[in-house]
């Protein structure tokens, strides 16, 4: 079974705060993915990686930023954490055509 | 740029009965595929049914399958023989045909709807 795995699933950090969320996936995906979830907005896609080192702006990419330097390894940073990133992050991969697989997710919570 | 749109955010169902969710869907483009994923409570998304465009025939698994309406730009969700099992956030998402490289592999989805199942 593919596995996409989230460092926490929990997360509680302060404004200002530089923030890292990882992701790793063990089915040599080319495809990485990270959206946030927020009640009534549905999955809103922030980044997205199709190969090492790639990175492509999503919808909402103000705000964070992405690496990815091996290829099961997609991180997501934000700079400087602010209460409007409180939100549920969803980590997700593929490969290049079939569908994506999703990890737990983490909550962070930005007080 | 595609869009994709749940407008319940809410549905009931009797346990056993069957139910349908729907999706509507914005396109310009004639090759494309369609997908329900589910949510359930506190656990990993995962993925229901998928449906190519370019394919007639409904996508079936099991208890769920959908009606693809291309031109209406339709892609509703038939739940059968509802069981408490079932009662998640499902999500309607939309990906980009061919061509097949890495930045038509994202997906738009909607905003999702919350199924209950009563017992």
């Amino acid at each position: 079974d593919v596995k996409v795995t989230q460092s926490s699933r929990y997360l509680v950090k302060r404004t200002g705060e530089k923030v890292f969320l990882e992701c790793v996936q063990d089915m040599d995906h080319e495809n990485m993915f990270w959206y946030r979830q927020d009640p009534g907005l549905g999955l809103r896609l922030i980044y997205f990686s199709y190969d090492v080192k790639m990175k492509e702006k999503g919808d909402i990419p103000e705000g964070y930023s992405v690496s990815r330097e091996k290829k099961e390894r997609f991180s997501l940073i934000l700079e400087s954490a602010s209460t409007n990133q409180t939100s549920m992050y969803l980590c997700a991969s593929s490969l290049q055509y079939n569908e994506q697989f999703f990890g737990p997710g983490t909550r962070l919570t930005v007080l | 740029a595609q869009t994709v749109t749940q407008s319940q955010p809410e549905m009931s169902v009797q346990e056993a009965e069957t139910v349908t969710l729907s999706c509507t869907y914005d396109t310009s483009e004639s090759d494309y595929y369609l997908f329900w994923y589910k949510q359930p409570p506190s656990r990993q998304m995962i993925l229901v049914i998928r449906q190519e465009a370019y394919k007639q025939q409904n996508a079936t698994e099991n208890r769920f399958s959908v009606n693809f309406q291309k031109a209406a730009k339709s892609f509703s969700l038939k739940i059968s023989d509802s069981q408490l099992g079932d009662a998640a956030m499902y999500f309607c998402a939309y990906r980009r045909g061919p061509p097949l490289t890495g930045a038509n592999s994202k997906l738009t989805f909607g905003k999702g709807i919350t199924l209950s199942v009563r017992p």
